[in-house]
């Protein structure tokens, strides 16, 4: 069975830094890109970014771009979302998401986690 | 990115059917047969309903289906049940080598 768990996410001033993690089982890990959506409360979803199983590509959501850094470990079956520059309109509750297959970008999400809470307030 | 666009509700009673459309530019629905349909109940994960287009994941009903023409992409649900009342997004590849979502579209169940 297929499992994503979501930590790290909480309160952050504007201007701060967050370590999201997501660990995965269920599947081999390093076969697989990986993603994380976003969802700012009572609003639709964004996709952030994504990132392949190997060879490391990486993309990003022009709203990230250049704050916002995706990294993953395949010995320890672990994606992560650095994020720096924290601002009040990156609130939101953040899932990890397996993809289906790499097409050269993430292009659908076939398993997602539960989500976790990032709020930036002061 | 603009977001794709799709209707911000629709409704039908039970045993009907109903389409929801997703449209977008040639540099995402037009451009690439990689559309995928989530459902989102409150408070839950979104859920893979359908991806490339018109492809059910194992354990899916056939009660959902889903096209392409041009540059807007359709979600079709027949025999409404209760339990299709959820939140619909459509998702698309991009030749940014990103990936877009519409706004979402409310399904209500008459």
């Amino acid at each position: 069975e297929v499992k994503l768990l979501e930590s790290g996410g909480g309160l952050v001033l504007p201007g701060g830094s967050l370590r999201l993690s997501c660990a995965a089982s269920g599947f081999t890990f390093s076969s697989y890109a990986m993603g994380w959506v976003r969802q700012a409360p009572g609003k639709g979803l964004e996709w952030v970014s994504g990132m392949s199983g190997i060879n490391d590509i990486t993309n990003y959501a022009d709203s990230v771009k250049g704050r916002f850094t995706i990294s993953r470990d395949n010995s320890k079956n672990t994606l992560y979302l650095q994020m720096n520059s924290l601002r009040a309109e990156d609130t939101a509750l953040y899932f990890c998401a397996k993809d289906h297959r790499w097409v050269g970008g993430t292009a659908t999400f076939d398993y997602w986690g539960q989500g976790t809470l990032v709020t930036v307030s002061s | 990115q603009s977001a794709l666009t799709q209707p911000a509700s629709v409704s039908g009673s039970p045993g009907q059917s109903i389409t929801i459309s997703c449209t977008g530019t040639s540099s995402d629905v037009g451009g690439y047969n990689y559309v995928s349909w989530y459902q989102q109940h409150p408070g839950k994960a979104p859920k893979l309903m359908i991806y490339d287009v018109s492809k059910r994941p194992s354990g899916v009903s056939n009660r959902f289906s889903g096209s392409k023409s041009g540059n807007t992409a359709s979600l079709t649900i027949s025999g409404l049940q209760a339990e299709d009342e959820a939140d619909y997004y459509c998702s698309s590849y991009t030749t940014s080598s990103t990936l877009v979502f519409g706004g979402g579209t409310k399904l209500t169940v008459l």
